[in-house]
C-alpha cells in the first residue's frame, strides 16, 4: 500500500520560530510537493521538487524554503513563522510516468501564535 | 494559466444521487481527477478520466466529461453519510506533473 507520511499531525509554534515540516514517501516517486490548504481557497502550491536536490517555486513560495537531500524525503521550512502561516500543510508525491496521480499525506495542522 | 471552478457546497438527502460539477479552462487537459478529503485527513484519489473518454463508471461513481464545454461531473449514486467530505476536481495537461485543483465542494449528506 502506498504511503506518504508527515512528521506531525498538529504543531503549535510561536511567531519568529523556525519550523520544520517533514514528509516521507515509500513509493520511490520522483516528484514531491508541498501545498497549504485554507478554507475557501483550496490547495495552493508552495514548492515542488522533480528530483533530489532540485526545487521549484510554486504559486506562494514567500516565507518558505524546502530541502530534498534524499529521494524519499521532502522538508518544508518556515524560516521565521508568522501568524498568517497558520494553515493545514499537505505533502504529496507522484511518479514521473503513468497516470501522474498525486498521493497525499494526512496533513499537518500548524498554529502560529 | 489553468482555472478550475467548483461550487463550494452541496447538500443531499441520504439515498439520493449527488452530482458535483467542475469547469476548467485549458482544453489541453489530459488527465482529470476527482479527490476526496475526509475531515482532518489528506486527499485521496477517488477516480480519474482521460480526455479521450466521455464517461467512466466505477461502482457508485460515474464521471462524465464534456470536452466541448470543458465540464466534468462526478455522480455518486445512493449517497451515504460516509460520503460526506470535500471533493476536489483536478486537471492536468499531462507531462507537467502539476495538476490544478478546484477549491473543493463540501458534500453534506443528511438523513
Amino acid at each position: 500500500d502506498v504511503k506518504v507520511t508527515q512528521s506531525s499531525r498538529y504543531l503549535v509554534k510561536r511567531t519568529g520560530e523556525k519550523v520544520f515540516l517533514e514528509c516521507v514517501q515509500d513509493m520511490d516517486h520522483e516528484n514531491m510537493f508541498w501545498y497549504r490548504q485554507d478554507p475557501g481557497l483550496g490547495l495552493r502550491l508552495i514548492y515542488f521538487s522533480y528530483d533530489v536536490k532540485m526545487k521549484e517555486k510554486g504559486d506562494i513560495p514567500e516565507g518558505y524554503s524546502v530541502s530534498r537531500e534524499k529521494k524519499e524525503r521532502f522538508s518544508l521550512i518556515l524560516e521565521s513563522a508568522s501568524t498568517n502561516q497558520t494553515s493545514m500543510y499537505l505533502c504529496a508525491s507522484s511518479s514521473r510516468t503513468g497516470l501522474e496521480t498525486q498521493y497525499f499525506g494526512p496533513g499537518t495542522r500548524l498554529l502560529v501564535l | 494559466g489553468e482555472d478550475v471552478e467548483q461550487s463550494l457546497f452541496l447538500s443531499v438527502r441520504e439515498g439520493d444521487s449527488s452530482v458535483i460539477n467542475c469547469t476548467y479552462t485549458d482544453s489541453s487537459s489530459t488527465y482529470l481527477y476527482w479527490y476526496k478529503q475526509e475531515p482532518g485527513a489528506g486527499l485521496q484519489l477517488l477516480t480519474y478520466i482521460f480526455s479521450n473518454m466521455d464517461m467512466k463508471q466505477d461502482q457508485r461513481l460515474t464521471v462524465l466529461l464534456n470536452k466541448k464545454d470543458k465540464h466534468l461531473s462526478l455522480r455518486i449514486a445512493d449517497t451515504q453519510t460516509g460520503d460526506s467530505a470535500i471533493y476536489f476536481c483536478a486537471v492536468s495537461p499531462g507531462g507537467s506533473y502539476i495538476p490544478t485543483f478546484g477549491r473543493g465542494t463540501s458534500l453534506i449528506v443528511h438523513p
